[in-house]
């Protein structure tokens, strides 16, 4: 079971905006940065967006981050093909010590 | 351009030992936090601990406490996971990842993954 909880599958068809939530409590998420990460088919995770709403450097500006509270989100617009992927949020954890991630959102393109 | 280079897959039976690596190459390595992560197949990511190169200064999850050990050498800009007796529990993908700041659960250069398998 995660500290972060996501959930397991979203979709969307080709255009449209597919949100993914992520919630957690005030030792995570409440008082730490939120980070989001993309996991394409066997690759690496990918740093997706850091900092609850920054986007690295050659991510596309479809990819949006926020935060309020205990709660973040990630939302993808104009969902493409490509974008089918496992999404993960991921806050360091104050009373564990330890990074945690969400257990990972499965998006597909329909 | 950040770049961590992880060798190769391994195949071990339940009890032996094992040491895989991650060399960091086209960034100051002592200065950068070096992070491992698990992932089990079909799974999530589990984050197993993080080390400063510069002065070893190591953290564990509780979760991999005393399970595995992270080490660096410096002057090779490489750093470890060790298992002293591996478990058939241990059968996943290892990554090592990055962080350019204390921010330790932003992670932004990633290894391809080291893929382990126990078995007997």
């Amino acid at each position: 079971q995660s500290v972060l909880t996501q959930p397991p599958s979203a979709s969307g068809t080709p255009g449209q905006r597919v949100t993914i939530s992520c919630s957690g409590s005030s030792s995570n998420i409440g008082n730490n940065y939120v980070n989001w990460y993309q996991q394409l088919p066997g690759t690496a995770p990918k740093l997706l967006i850091y900092r609850n709403n920054q986007r690295p450097s050659g991510v596309p500006d479809r990819f949006s981050g926020s935060k309020s509270g205990t709660s973040a989100s990630l939302a993808i617009s104009g969902l493409r093909s490509e974008d089918e992927a496992d999404y993960y949020c991921g806050a360091w954890d104050d009373s564990l010590s330890v990074v945690a991630f969400g257990g990972g959102t499965k998006v597909t393109a329909l | 351009e950040v770049q961590l280079v992880q060798s190769g897959a391994e195949v071990k039976e339940p009890g032996e030992s094992l040491k895989i690596s991650c060399k960091g190459s086209g960034y100051s390595f002592t200065t950068f936090y070096l992070a491992w992560v698990r992932q089990k197949p079909g799974k999530g990511l589990e984050w197993m601990g993080v080390i400063y190169p510069d002065d070893s200064d190591t953290r564990y999850s509780p979760s991999f406490q005393g399970q595995v050990t992270i080490s660096a050498d410096k002057s090779i800009s490489t750093a470890y996971l060790q298992w002293s007796s591996l478990k058939a529990s241990d059968t996943a993908m290892y990554y090592c990842a990055s962080a350019d700041t204390a921010i330790l659960s932003e992670l932004e250069s990633w290894g391809l993954g080291t893929q382990v398998t126990v078995s007997s």
